[in-house]
């Protein structure tokens, strides 16, 4: 069955503090990997499409990267402003949505 | 301007009561979907509609019906509301054959039954 895992489900961290959020995932045919942040009361915003092992993509202080297994969010030397929930979701090959739980990160000033 | 906006923002109604949530993408998006998201931030999809031909109808109560009128916009209609239906739905959209598969998602709207 296809399924996306997120640790942790929370994370605090002081400002500067870096860090890394994990997404493990089982699929049956990964089309594509997709980091989100969700802040209070907002929809999920999008950040970064994964496709294959080895990809690697950045967008200022957060770096993703992708094996067959599993995802990490690297947040470098985050802000307060960086606080949010972070979700994970993967794109099957039977065409599927499937998301994960989420991490919520709060960056401590 | 806004890509995916839903209306309205926030619903609050009876149970037994019957209510609409409408979703339109300024994107030129061909697919568009409604998810649920529960008191625990779990997204779950419930909807798919390409090019208004219905795609996707995870397991979903049939009180629950939603309509595409064109590729823009996706609205949702609940009848016989129930206390469990209190969620945030989001609608969201996508380009299917563009090869690039990420979701644009509205602002949500947040039913409460009572």
């Amino acid at each position: 069955e296809d399924q996306v895992t997120q640790s942790p489900e929370a994370l605090r961290l002081q400002e500067g503090e870096s860090s890394s959020l994990n997404c493990s995932y089982t699929v049956s045919g990964l089309r594509g990997l997709f980091w989100y942040r969700q802040d209070p009361g907002k929809g999920p915003e999008f950040l970064f499409t994964l496709y294959s092992a080895g990809e690697e993509k950045e967008k200022e202080r957060l770096k993703a990267t992708l094996t067959k297994k599993e995802s990490f969010l690297h947040i470098t030397a985050p802000k307060p402003e960086d606080s949010a929930t972070y979700l994970c979701a993967v794109f099957s090959g039977t065409y599927k949505y499937i998301f994960g739980t989420g991490t919520r990160l709060k960056v401590l000033a | 301007d806004t890509a995916v906006s839903q209306t309205p923002k926030y619903l609050v109604t009876q149970m037994g009561n019957d209510k609409s949530i409408k979703c339109e993408q300024n994107l030129g998006h061909d697919t568009m979907y409604w998810y649920k998201q529960d008191s625990k931030k779990f997204l779950k999809i419930m909807f798919s509609y390409n090019n208004k031909e219905l795609i996707i109808n995870e397991t979903v109560p049939n009180r629950f019906s939603p309509k595409s009128p064109d590729k823009a916009h996706l609205n949702l209609h609940i009848n016989s509301l129930e206390l469990g239906d209190s969620a945030v739905y989001f609608c969201a959209s996508s380009q299917k054959g563009s090869g690039r598969y990420e979701q644009y998602f509205g602002p949500g709207t947040r039913l409460t039954v009572t």
